[in-house]
Order: C-alpha cells, then sequence, then structure tokens
C-alpha cells in the first residue's frame, strides 16, 4: 500500500497569508494525486487533481505542484472560508489518503 | 445539478449488515465509476471499493474483501453498498462519490454524496 504522510498536522495562519501544505508519497505516484478540502461535517470537497489541475469551480488561489514522491498545495492568500482539514490522495495504485493537514486562524 | 445523495443514518448491532444507498442525478449515471470510502470519527478517509454502473463490475480494497458488496440499479440512478458482519470498527461516516473520469476508474472523486453515518453499537 502506498502510505501518504502529509506535514504539518495543524498549520496556523493569519487571514490574508500564503499557506503550503506537503504531501509525500511512500513511492512514486506519477502525477496521479488530487487534494480534497473537507469542513466539519461535511463530505471533502475535490480541490486539485492530476497534481496540478483545478476542479471545476476552485479559485485561482488554490493551486497545487510536484510530481512522484513530492507535492504541494498553496493557497495564496487566506480567506476565512479556507480554513478546514486538506487531505492529499494518491490514485495511481488504489486509492489512499493523507492523515489530513489541519489549517487554523492564527 | 450534478449530486449524489444519500440515504439516512442507521444503528446496527454486531455482526447484522448495512446497505446504503446513494441517488445519482444531473448526469449520465452509467457513464462514470462509482466509489466507496469512509471515515471513522476523528479520522482520515479510507477507500473501500469501486463499481461501473455501466458493467456492474466491482472492485474492493483488499480489507473488505468478502464482507463488501456494492450494486447498482441503473434504472433508478442508484448505487448500493453493503456491509456485512459489522463491529465496532465499522463505526463511520459512509460516502459515496463519482470518479472524474468516464473512461478510468483510475482518477480522483470529483462530486461526494452527503454521508451516511453508520453506528455500530450492542
Amino acid at each position: 500500500e502506498i502510505v501518504m504522510t502529509q506535514s504539518p498536522a495543524t498549520l496556523s495562519v493569519s487571514p490574508g497569508e500564503r499557506a503550503t501544505l506537503s504531501c509525500r508519497a511512500s513511492q512514486s505516484v506519477s502525477n496521479n494525486l488530487a487534494w480534497y478540502q473537507q469542513k466539519p461535517g461535511q463530505a471533502p470537497r475535490l480541490l486539485i487533481y492530476g497534481a496540478s489541475t483545478r476542479a471545476t469551480g476552485i479559485p485561482a488561489r488554490f493551486s497545487g505542484s510536484g510530481s512522484g514522491t513530492e507535492f504541494t498545495l498553496t493557497i495564496s492568500s487566506l480567506q476565512s472560508e479556507d480554513f478546514a482539514l486538506y487531505y492529499c490522495q494518491q490514485y495511481n495504485i488504489w486509492w489512499t489518503f493523507g492523515q489530513g493537514t489541519k489549517v487554523e486562524i492564527k | 445539478q450534478v449530486q449524489l445523495v444519500q440515504s439516512g443514518a442507521e444503528v446496527k448491532k454486531p455482526g447484522a449488515s448495512v446497505k446504503v444507498s446513494c441517488l445519482a442525478s444531473g448526469y449520465t449515471f452509467a457513464a462514470y465509476y462509482m466509489h466507496w470510502v469512509r471515515q471513522a470519527p476523528g479520522q482520515g478517509l479510507e477507500w473501500m471499493g469501486w463499481i461501473d454502473p455501466n458493467r456492474g463490475v466491482t472492485t474492493y480494497a483488499q480489507k473488505f474483501q468478502g464482507r463488501v458488496t456494492m450494486t447498482r440499479d441503473t434504472s433508478i440512478t442508484t448505487a448500493y453498498m453493503e456491509l456485512s458482519r459489522l463491529d465496532s470498527d465499522d463505526t463511520a461516516v459512509y460516502y459515496c462519490a463519482r470518479g472524474l473520469s468516464s473512461v478510468t476508474p483510475w482518477a480522483a472523486f470529483d462530486i461526494w454524496g452527503q454521508g451516511t453515518v453508520i453506528t455500530v453499537s450492542s
């Protein structure tokens, strides 16, 4: 099983600042990597797929990069609605998720 | 609009089975793979398997093989996930999620149901 490791577990950021979230795969997943946002009591929402392609309706402040084993989600200027839990997911070999990064208000 | 609507919360006793439904609307149901994912309380996301609504073909995560059955009824654009021999570790929110690609199951999940809470307790 491919293990996805996200860091940090919690990220404290002020509104308007940039947030950088990391995701590492235990073996190469090529660019078969997605990012999701989840708020309490809600289902996950797809943000990024193919490591860097924004899903429909996702604001341009969300961007993804990386390939192979190292990936990054960047939120360029945090808005109040962006404080949430973020998961990475690989879909190269089966489907596995990271444990999540909580983005909280500093 | 494209949406997935799941059945309501259930409470089950250990050893019982549960069947969750997922009604799809706003798109061609048979054209996209349907996945099932669960999330235990305070935990991360765990993929359970997928079904091709067109052919009825399924693939399950090894952890759930022998205990999970995914089916569909194309006449009412509904997918189902049945999990048997429940125990307390199966207490979780269960989601159906549409695969992004109509060509391959190897894709991200672009549309999610609202989730169904399954509680297993004696």
